[in-house]
């Protein structure tokens, strides 16, 4: 079946510094969609892309759909505290498929 | 306010109990879907259902039941045969067909302990 390797598992970095995660596929997908949950909290959609290439920005977050179809990146510029919890990558290979999940990236910001 | 509301938030429940967990949606969404987290773990399917009165297993079905008597609402009941049931439980809805709309949002969870 379809698996998605997401990576780092973990990071612990220092406020202020820049943050990026990324998730590969085995197969390809035509939707990546990225989420954060915070402790004890249900996921929170942050970016969703639909076209291989797109670069997509919420506020200090900028996400990507890679141009193989196969890979999507997250980055996080100019960290702060309440950026701390799990990120998760999902995505679809077709709109009537399930949604594939990674494992998630957990981040932890030093102040 | 549009959302997903899942209740309760704390459930305990003795061993040989069954208990059933609530989501109800105001989206006007299709699809409906459990999802159960343990701690370091990611989200694993536990049911989904597409349209009213129709649902399917996921990959972790045994020892759950499903219902989707009204588009708006998906309960979950965790049987006694659920070995392990002790878990964070998540409800998600998404609209259905359209490529647009793959989006799919979460409710705030329910965590279940088994004393």
């Amino acid at each position: 079946g379809q698996q998605l390797n997401q990576s780092p598992q973990s990071m612990f970095i220092q406020e202020g510094e820049d943050v990026s995660m990324n998730c590969t596929s085995s197969s390809i997908f035509n939707t990546w969609l990225w989420y954060k949950q915070d402790p004890g909290e249900g996921p929170v959609l942050l970016i969703a892309l639909y076209k291989a290439g797109e670069l997509t920005s919420n506020g200090r977050l900028t996400a990507q759909f890679g141009i193989t179809r196969k890979d999507s990146f997250l980055n996080i510029s100019a960290s702060i505290p309440s950026d701390v919890g799990i990120y998760f990558c999902a995505g679809y290979g077709g709109s009537q498929g399930n949604l594939i999940f990674g494992k998630g990236t957990k981040l932890s910001v030093k102040p | 306010d549009g959302g997903i509301t899942q209740s309760p938030k704390y459930l305990f429940r003795k061993e040989g109990q069954n208990v059933t967990l609530s989501c109800e949606q105001n989206l006007n969404h299709d699809a409906m879907y459990w999802y159960r987290q343990d701690p370091g773990q990611g989200l694993r399917l536990i049911y989904y259902s597409q349209i009213v009165n129709d649902f399917q297993k996921g990959d972790i079905a045994e020892g759950y039941s499903v219902s989707r008597e009204k588009k708006e609402s998906f309960p979950l009941t965790v049987t006694s045969a659920q070995k392990n049931p002790t878990a964070f439980y998540l409800c998600a809805s998404r609209a259905w067909g359209a490529s647009s709309y793959n989006e799919q949002f979460f409710g705030p969870g329910t965590r279940l302990t088994v004393l």
